[in-house]
C-alpha cells in the first residue's frame, strides 16, 4: 500500500463546477498536511496547508479526518485557470525530511 | 519566503557523462533537499543536503550515483552520474525554513541521448 494515495483522475469539470479530491494516508503518527499544485512542465508550488479544524481559502476548502486518515481538497466555482495536477503531501513529524507526496490527481476545467 | 534559483533549467546529455545541478537560494536556509520526478510520477526525495557533511540518503539513492555536495546555507549541487536513460527525469531542490512549509526551484529537466 501507498503511504499517501490519490485518485489520479483526470477530472474533467465544466468552469463553475464544484469538485473535491480526497487523499489517504496510511501512516497515523502523521503531523503535517498540506496540498501542493503541480502544473504542467512546472515545480510544485504550495496551495495550502490542511489544519486539523478545516482551513479555507478563498474557493478552496481543505479538510483533515484524521481518524479515517483522509485529507480532502474543495473547489467551488472552478476556473479554466484551476486546471493543474494537485499533490497531497504529508509530513510524518515537523521535519522536512518526512515529505510524503501523493501521486497527484490531475484536473482539467473546461469551458 | 526564499527564493531558488537552480541550473541548468534543462538539459541533454550523452549516456555515461555526468551532470551537476546548482541550486542556490538568497537567503540561509535550514534545509536543502533534492527531488526525483519521473515521467508521470510523483516527487520522491534523494536525500538532504547537510551544510558541511554528507548528504543523509532515501533508501535506494546512492552517493556514487548521486553525490551531494552543500558548502553553506545557502547553495547544493547535485551530481547524476554514470548516466543513463532511466536517469532523464526532473530534478527539484527544495528548501524549508524554520515553521515553514518547503518551496521548490523550477526544476531541471535531464534528457539521456
Amino acid at each position: 500500500r501507498k503511504e499517501v494515495e490519490q485518485d489520479p483522475g483526470p477530472f474533467n469539470v465544466p468552469e463553475g463546477a464544484t469538485v473535491a479530491f480526497n487523499c489517504t494516508y496510511s501512516n497515523s503518527a502523521s503531523q503535517s498536511f498540506f496540498w501542493y499544485r503541480q502544473d504542467c512542465r512546472k515545480e510544485p508550488k504550495l496551495l495550502m496547508s490542511v489544519y486539523s479544524s478545516g482551513n479555507e481559502d478563498g474557493r478552496f476548502t481543505a479538510q483533515l479526518n484524521r481518524a479515517s486518515q483522509y485529507i480532502s481538497l474543495l473547489i467551488r466555482d472552478s476556473k479554466l485557470s484551476d486546471s493543474a495536477t494537485y499533490l497531497c503531501v504529508v509530513n510524518a513529524n515537523n521535519a522536512g525530511n518526512m515529505l510524503t507526496f501523493g501521486g497527484g490527481t490531475r484536473l482539467m476545467v473546461k469551458p | 519566503s526564499a527564493v531558488i534559483s537552480q541550473k541548468p533549467s534543462r538539459d541533454i546529455c550523452q549516456r555515461g557523462t555526468s551532470l551537476t545541478i546548482q541550486c542556490q537560494v538568497d537567503s540561509q536556509v535550514t534545509m536543502m533537499f533534492w527531488y526525483r520526478q519521473q515521467p508521470g510520477q510523483s516527487l520522491t526525495l534523494i536525500a538532504t543536503a547537510n551544510q558541511g557533511s554528507e548528504a543523509t540518503y532515501e533508501s535506494g539513492f546512492v552517493i556514487d550515483k548521486f553525490p551531494i555536495s552543500r558548502p553553506n546555507l545557502t547553495f547544493s549541487t547535485l551530481t547524476v552520474s554514470n548516466l543513463s536513460p532511466e536517469d532523464s527525469s526532473i530534478y527539484l531542490c527544495s528548501v524549508r525554513e524554520m515553521g515553514q512549509p518547503q518551496h521548490f526551484g523550477d526544476g531541471t529537466r535531464l534528457s539521456i541521448l
